[in-house]
């Protein structure tokens, strides 16, 4: 158990759907990462906030958007969801906002988009 | 950019090595390893940062070659509980604190 918690654990929904995911860090980390990972790929990194504030941007699609909010838990919407939005989506957390913090990952949310 | 793992696969008996190899064509400042077993989250194995420094667990060991931008990671001896795919993730010195992942390593341990 990493320390990191993601709700819920499956979500199943319709095309056109919003979703929101949840996420919350290990006690005492203040950076949080999305990351997407489709079915056997490798994992996407969507976007990172640290304390609050939006640090780094991957290809994060404009239909997503997510916010860390002031108790450090973070929160991942995906709107007009499409059948390829399908895949599991993982939170981690880490101490610090920079390349020398080991990140910790939740369990993920697997989303199914019919 | 994505790194580049190499092999894609491997399968191995119970106390074979195996290596894992992570390239990139960018100037990395670090290098982070990271093993999945299927359907689960990720579980963090190593750092490797530019300068030698390193960070992660005592069994496992790898290297940093900065002037190749290339990192592998030796499994020695290695277990059934080894099974699972691993993850380079790179940090290029232009890309702040994003971590790229690599498209992963199928390692298989058989009895």
């Amino acid at each position: 158990d990493s320390g990191v918690t993601q709700t819920p654990k499956h979500l199943i929904t319709a095309t056109g759907q919003r979703v929101t995911l949840r996420c919350s860090p290990r006690s005492g980390d203040l950076s949080v990462y999305w990351y997407q990972q489709s079915l056997d790929q490798g994992l996407q990194f969507l976007i990172q906030y640290y304390n609050g504030e939006e640090r780094a941007k991957g290809n994060i699609l404009e239909r997503f958007s997510a916010q860390q909010f002031p108790d450090l838990h973070s929160e991942l919407n995906l709107s007009s969801l499409e059948l390829g939005d399908s895949a599991l989506y993982f939170c981690a957390s880490s101490v610090g906002a920079g390349e020398t913090y080991e990140q910790y990952f939740g369990p993920g949310t697997r989303l199914t988009v019919t | 950019q994505q790194p580049v793992q190499s092999p894609q696969a491997v399968i191995l008996r119970e106390g074979e090595d195996a290596v894992i190899n992570c390239s990139s064509s960018k100037a990395l400042y670090s290098v982070h390893w990271y093993r999945q077993k299927h359907g689960e989250a990720p579980v963090f194995l190593m750092i490797l940062l530019k300068g030698g420094e390193q960070k992660g667990h005592d069994k496992i060991s790898a290297s940093f070659n900065e002037k190749k931008q290339q990192s592998s990671l030796y499994l020695t001896a290695s277990q059934l509980s080894y099974s699972g795919t691993y993850f380079c993730g790179t940090h290029e010195e232009t890309s702040g604190s994003r971590l790229t992942f690599g498209e992963g390593t199928q390692l298989t341990v058989n009895p």
